[in-house]
Protein backbone atom coordinates (compact mmCIF):
# COMPACT_ATOMS: atom_id res chain seq x y z
CA UNK A 1 0.00 0.00 0.00
CA UNK A 2 0.92 3.97 -0.07
CA UNK A 3 3.24 4.86 2.31
CA UNK A 4 4.56 7.96 4.48
CA UNK A 5 8.50 8.32 4.74
CA UNK A 6 9.10 10.05 7.35
CA UNK A 7 12.21 11.49 9.47
CA UNK A 8 13.95 11.51 11.60
CA UNK A 9 12.64 8.52 13.04
CA UNK A 10 13.77 9.76 16.67
CA UNK A 11 14.94 13.23 18.30
CA UNK A 12 16.47 14.04 21.41
CA UNK A 13 17.18 17.90 21.84
CA UNK A 14 18.05 20.13 24.73
CA UNK A 15 14.73 22.48 25.91
CA UNK A 16 14.85 25.46 23.73
CA UNK A 17 16.36 24.11 20.62
CA UNK A 18 13.72 24.37 17.13
CA UNK A 19 13.02 21.07 15.70
CA UNK A 20 12.44 20.18 12.04
CA UNK A 21 11.18 17.03 10.81
CA UNK A 22 9.65 16.11 7.83
CA UNK A 23 7.47 13.54 5.85
CA UNK A 24 7.41 13.00 1.83
CA UNK A 25 5.56 10.12 -0.43
CA UNK A 26 5.74 8.74 -4.22
CA UNK A 27 2.10 9.99 -4.32
CA UNK A 28 -0.02 13.54 -4.34
CA UNK A 29 -1.95 14.37 -1.50
CA UNK A 30 -4.29 16.77 -1.08
CA UNK A 31 -4.55 17.24 2.52
CA UNK A 32 -1.47 16.93 4.66
CA UNK A 33 -1.83 16.90 8.66
CA UNK A 34 0.38 16.74 11.90
CA UNK A 35 -0.63 14.76 14.27
CA UNK A 36 1.16 14.50 18.48
CA UNK A 37 0.96 11.45 20.51
CA UNK A 38 1.50 11.36 24.33
CA UNK A 39 1.68 7.35 25.92
CA UNK A 40 -1.63 5.96 26.59
CA UNK A 41 -3.85 8.36 23.87
CA UNK A 42 -5.18 8.62 20.89
CA UNK A 43 -3.23 11.00 18.05
CA UNK A 44 -4.62 14.69 18.47
CA UNK A 45 -4.67 16.92 15.59
CA UNK A 46 -1.93 19.85 15.50
CA UNK A 47 -2.22 21.05 11.86
CA UNK A 48 -3.64 21.00 8.83
CA UNK A 49 -3.23 22.00 5.45
CA UNK A 50 -5.37 22.22 2.87
CA UNK A 51 -3.41 23.97 -0.11
CA UNK A 52 0.21 23.17 -2.04
CA UNK A 53 2.74 25.98 -0.91
CA UNK A 54 0.27 26.86 2.61
CA UNK A 55 2.04 27.34 5.42
CA UNK A 56 0.22 27.54 9.13
CA UNK A 57 0.84 27.69 12.35
CA UNK A 58 -0.47 27.14 15.35
CA UNK A 59 1.46 28.24 18.63
CA UNK A 60 5.56 27.46 18.67
CA UNK A 61 4.46 24.76 15.57
CA UNK A 62 4.67 25.51 12.05
CA UNK A 63 3.79 23.56 9.34
CA UNK A 64 4.53 23.66 5.57
CA UNK A 65 2.23 21.74 2.48
CA UNK A 66 4.81 21.21 -0.23
CA UNK A 67 4.86 22.79 -3.45
CA UNK A 68 4.58 19.17 -5.31
CA UNK A 69 1.78 18.08 -3.14
CA UNK A 70 4.42 15.11 -2.06
CA UNK A 71 5.76 16.57 0.88
CA UNK A 72 4.83 18.16 4.32
CA UNK A 73 7.48 19.97 6.96
CA UNK A 74 6.69 19.91 10.80
CA UNK A 75 8.91 22.80 12.53
CA UNK A 76 8.66 23.38 16.42
CA UNK A 77 10.25 26.72 17.71
CA UNK A 78 11.93 26.72 21.61
CA UNK A 79 11.04 23.35 22.11
CA UNK A 80 9.62 22.39 25.82
CA UNK A 81 9.44 19.36 28.04
CA UNK A 82 5.73 18.88 27.40
CA UNK A 83 6.88 18.72 23.17
CA UNK A 84 7.63 15.06 24.21
CA UNK A 85 5.87 12.59 22.25
CA UNK A 86 5.62 10.87 19.06
CA UNK A 87 4.52 13.03 16.10
CA UNK A 88 2.60 11.70 12.57
CA UNK A 89 2.15 13.43 9.31
CA UNK A 90 -0.50 11.99 7.79
CA UNK A 91 -2.27 12.47 3.81
CA UNK A 92 -5.42 12.47 2.51
CA UNK A 93 -6.19 11.61 -0.81
CA UNK A 94 -9.32 10.02 -2.37
CA UNK A 95 -11.00 8.40 -0.09
CA UNK A 96 -8.23 7.20 2.62
CA UNK A 97 -5.71 8.71 5.47
CA UNK A 98 -2.96 7.33 5.11
CA UNK A 99 0.03 7.59 8.12
CA UNK A 100 3.49 7.93 8.12
CA UNK A 101 5.54 5.84 10.70
CA UNK A 102 5.94 8.79 13.29
CA UNK A 103 8.83 10.73 14.94
CA UNK A 104 9.66 10.78 18.69
CA UNK A 105 10.41 13.45 20.20
CA UNK A 106 12.38 13.32 23.43
CA UNK A 107 13.44 17.31 25.06
CA UNK A 108 15.98 17.25 27.73
CA UNK A 109 15.98 20.03 30.59
CA UNK B 1 -12.43 12.96 23.43
CA UNK B 2 -14.80 14.71 20.78
CA UNK B 3 -17.66 12.11 21.88
CA UNK B 4 -16.26 9.20 21.03
CA UNK B 5 -15.64 6.32 23.36
CA UNK B 6 -13.46 3.10 22.93
CA UNK B 7 -14.33 -0.51 25.13
CA UNK B 8 -12.65 -2.18 26.75
CA UNK B 9 -9.18 0.19 27.03
CA UNK B 10 -7.31 -2.64 27.68
CA UNK B 11 -7.95 -6.83 26.95
CA UNK B 12 -5.89 -9.72 27.57
CA UNK B 13 -6.98 -12.89 25.46
CA UNK B 14 -5.62 -16.38 23.94
CA UNK B 15 -5.31 -17.34 21.04
CA UNK B 16 -8.17 -18.61 18.97
CA UNK B 17 -10.71 -16.63 21.68
CA UNK B 18 -13.24 -14.13 19.71
CA UNK B 19 -12.86 -10.85 20.80
CA UNK B 20 -14.53 -7.63 20.06
CA UNK B 21 -13.53 -4.44 20.17
CA UNK B 22 -16.54 -1.55 20.65
CA UNK B 23 -16.32 1.90 19.18
CA UNK B 24 -19.55 4.52 20.07
CA UNK B 25 -19.84 8.33 19.27
CA UNK B 26 -22.01 10.85 20.12
CA UNK B 27 -21.39 12.96 16.84
CA UNK B 28 -23.67 11.26 14.29
CA UNK B 29 -21.14 10.84 11.73
CA UNK B 30 -21.83 8.84 8.87
CA UNK B 31 -18.35 7.73 9.00
CA UNK B 32 -16.33 5.93 11.23
CA UNK B 33 -12.76 3.86 10.60
CA UNK B 34 -10.87 1.20 12.66
CA UNK B 35 -6.76 1.57 12.74
CA UNK B 36 -3.95 -0.65 14.41
CA UNK B 37 -0.79 0.90 15.85
CA UNK B 38 2.25 -1.22 15.51
CA UNK B 39 5.61 -0.04 16.47
CA UNK B 40 7.80 1.01 12.66
CA UNK B 41 4.09 1.09 11.09
CA UNK B 42 2.36 4.07 12.07
CA UNK B 43 -1.28 3.54 11.95
CA UNK B 44 -2.78 1.30 9.35
CA UNK B 45 -6.33 1.39 8.40
CA UNK B 46 -8.25 -1.88 9.00
CA UNK B 47 -11.71 -1.18 7.96
CA UNK B 48 -14.18 1.90 7.54
CA UNK B 49 -18.00 2.75 7.90
CA UNK B 50 -19.75 4.84 5.56
CA UNK B 51 -23.36 4.35 7.31
CA UNK B 52 -25.46 1.75 8.90
CA UNK B 53 -24.60 -1.50 7.34
CA UNK B 54 -22.00 0.22 5.11
CA UNK B 55 -18.49 -0.99 5.39
CA UNK B 56 -15.46 -1.37 3.39
CA UNK B 57 -11.95 -2.92 3.53
CA UNK B 58 -8.88 -0.79 4.49
CA UNK B 59 -5.45 -2.17 3.69
CA UNK B 60 -4.94 -4.60 6.53
CA UNK B 61 -8.59 -6.10 6.68
CA UNK B 62 -7.33 -9.77 6.33
CA UNK B 63 -8.78 -11.65 10.17
CA UNK B 64 -11.15 -8.56 11.28
CA UNK B 65 -14.41 -7.86 10.81
CA UNK B 66 -16.70 -5.13 11.38
CA UNK B 67 -20.26 -4.16 11.94
CA UNK B 68 -22.70 -1.20 11.85
CA UNK B 69 -26.32 -1.82 12.88
CA UNK B 70 -26.69 1.75 14.09
CA UNK B 71 -25.31 5.13 13.74
CA UNK B 72 -22.95 5.31 16.81
CA UNK B 73 -21.85 2.25 16.91
CA UNK B 74 -18.74 0.46 15.11
CA UNK B 75 -17.96 -3.15 16.32
CA UNK B 76 -14.31 -4.38 15.17
CA UNK B 77 -14.22 -7.95 15.74
CA UNK B 78 -11.30 -10.50 15.44
CA UNK B 79 -13.43 -14.45 14.71
CA UNK B 80 -10.12 -15.99 16.36
CA UNK B 81 -7.26 -13.90 17.42
CA UNK B 82 -3.64 -14.25 16.61
CA UNK B 83 -0.54 -13.18 18.47
CA UNK B 84 -0.35 -10.65 15.44
CA UNK B 85 -3.09 -9.21 16.13
CA UNK B 86 -1.38 -7.78 19.49
CA UNK B 87 -1.62 -4.09 18.75
CA UNK B 88 -3.17 -1.22 19.71
CA UNK B 89 -6.79 -0.20 18.28
CA UNK B 90 -8.03 2.99 17.46
CA UNK B 91 -11.41 4.28 16.19
CA UNK B 92 -11.94 7.31 14.37
CA UNK B 93 -14.26 9.72 13.15
CA UNK B 94 -14.31 12.99 10.72
CA UNK B 95 -13.29 15.90 13.01
CA UNK B 96 -16.34 18.06 11.76
CA UNK B 97 -19.37 17.30 9.16
CA UNK B 98 -17.76 19.73 6.95
CA UNK B 99 -14.32 18.11 7.25
CA UNK B 100 -15.63 15.38 5.18
CA UNK B 101 -13.12 12.09 5.60
CA UNK B 102 -10.06 13.79 5.56
CA UNK B 103 -9.67 15.12 9.15
CA UNK B 104 -9.80 12.45 11.78
CA UNK B 105 -10.80 12.83 15.67
CA UNK B 106 -9.25 9.22 17.74
CA UNK B 107 -10.11 7.78 20.25
CA UNK B 108 -8.33 6.93 23.48
CA UNK B 109 -7.38 3.16 22.12
CA UNK B 110 -7.78 -0.29 22.87
CA UNK B 111 -4.69 -1.88 24.00
CA UNK B 112 -5.22 -5.64 23.03
CA UNK B 113 -2.65 -8.58 24.11
CA UNK B 114 -3.01 -11.96 22.15
CA UNK B 115 -1.11 -14.54 24.19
Amino acid sequence: GQQLNQSPQSMFIQEGEDVSMNCTSSSIFNTWLWYKQEPGEGPVLLIALYKAGELTSNGRLTAQFGITRKDSFLNISASIPSDVGIYFCAGYNTDKLIFGTGTRLQVFP
Amino acid sequence: DAGITQSPRHKVTETGTPVTLRCHQTENHRYMYWYRQDPGHGLRLIHYSYGVKDTDKGEVSDGYSVSRSKTEDFLLTLESATSSQTSVYFCAIPRAPSSGANVLTFGAGSRLTVL
